[in-house]
């Protein structure tokens, strides 16, 4: 299984809702990642994991939370967002963080965001 | 913050033709990437070349890396309307761990 899998592909939510985005992979990568994309941007990352261990934040509001269950699941909940946040929600994973492999990624196929 | 800009931010050419695009990165690099993606989709790993190398080949595919100015070109050749796509170059800069960094992109339109 050579496949990074995002759920839901697309999601509308209310300002005041609470949802989450999942994703899921069965290569044995123990890093995973969220980015955002915004239309005609490049993808921004936010959140790093390495082995269940949030590595790296950059800075993202508190209203996304991820979470990582165990070494195959990786999620973003979602509270209390602006219509700003609106975007494409990318989930990668690599090998891991160090050594051969590293920072080659592997991305799902997105959720896409829309917030009213 | 992009590390990254590339050039041009568009490109239209005809099947059969080669797509040339540039990146410009701004901090030193263990090494380069390329992606692509497709139309709101997911982005997927083209090619990585390493920081002491020059040229790499990957089918239709040549990339080159000059350090000294900081800059990588990724030539398609013999394009097919298939590759129409988004390409983006992606470095993780020296000591920041893995915060691997894309660049601004090249809107490729392969037309028949």
């Amino acid at each position: 299984d050579t496949e990074v899998t995002q759920t839901p592909k697309h999601l509308v939510m209310g300002m005041t809702n609470k949802k989450s985005l999942k994703c899921e992979q069965h290569m044995g990568h123990r890093a995973m990642y969220w980015y955002k994309q915004k239309a005609k941007k490049p993808p921004e990352l936010m959140f790093v994991y390495s082995y269940e261990k949030l590595s790296i934040n950059e800075s993202v509001p508190s209203r996304f939370s991820p979470e990582c269950p165990n070494s195959s699941l990786l999620n973003l909940h979602l509270h209390a967002l602006q219509p700003e946040d609106s975007a494409l929600y990318l989930c990668a994973s690599s090998r891991s963080l160090q050594g051969a492999g590293a920072n080659v990624l592997t991305f799902g196929a997105g959720s896409r965001l829309t917030v009213l | 913050s992009q590390q990254g800009e590339e050039d041009p931010q568009a490109l239209s050419i005809q099947e059969g033709e080669n797509a040339t695009m540039n990146c410009s990165y701004k901090t030193s690099i263990n090494n380069l990437q390329w992606y692509r993606q497709n139309s709101g989709r997911g982005l997927v790993h083209l090619i990585l070349i390493r920081s002491n190398e020059r040229e790499k080949h990957s089918g239709r595919l040549r990339v080159t890396l000059d350090t000294s100015k900081k800059s990588s070109s990724l030539l398609i050749t013999a394009s097919r309307a298939a590759d129409t796509a988004s390409y983006f170059c992606a470095t993780v800069p020296t000591g920041t761990a893995s915060k691997l960094t894309f660049g601004t992109g090249t809107r490729l339109q392969v037309t028949l």
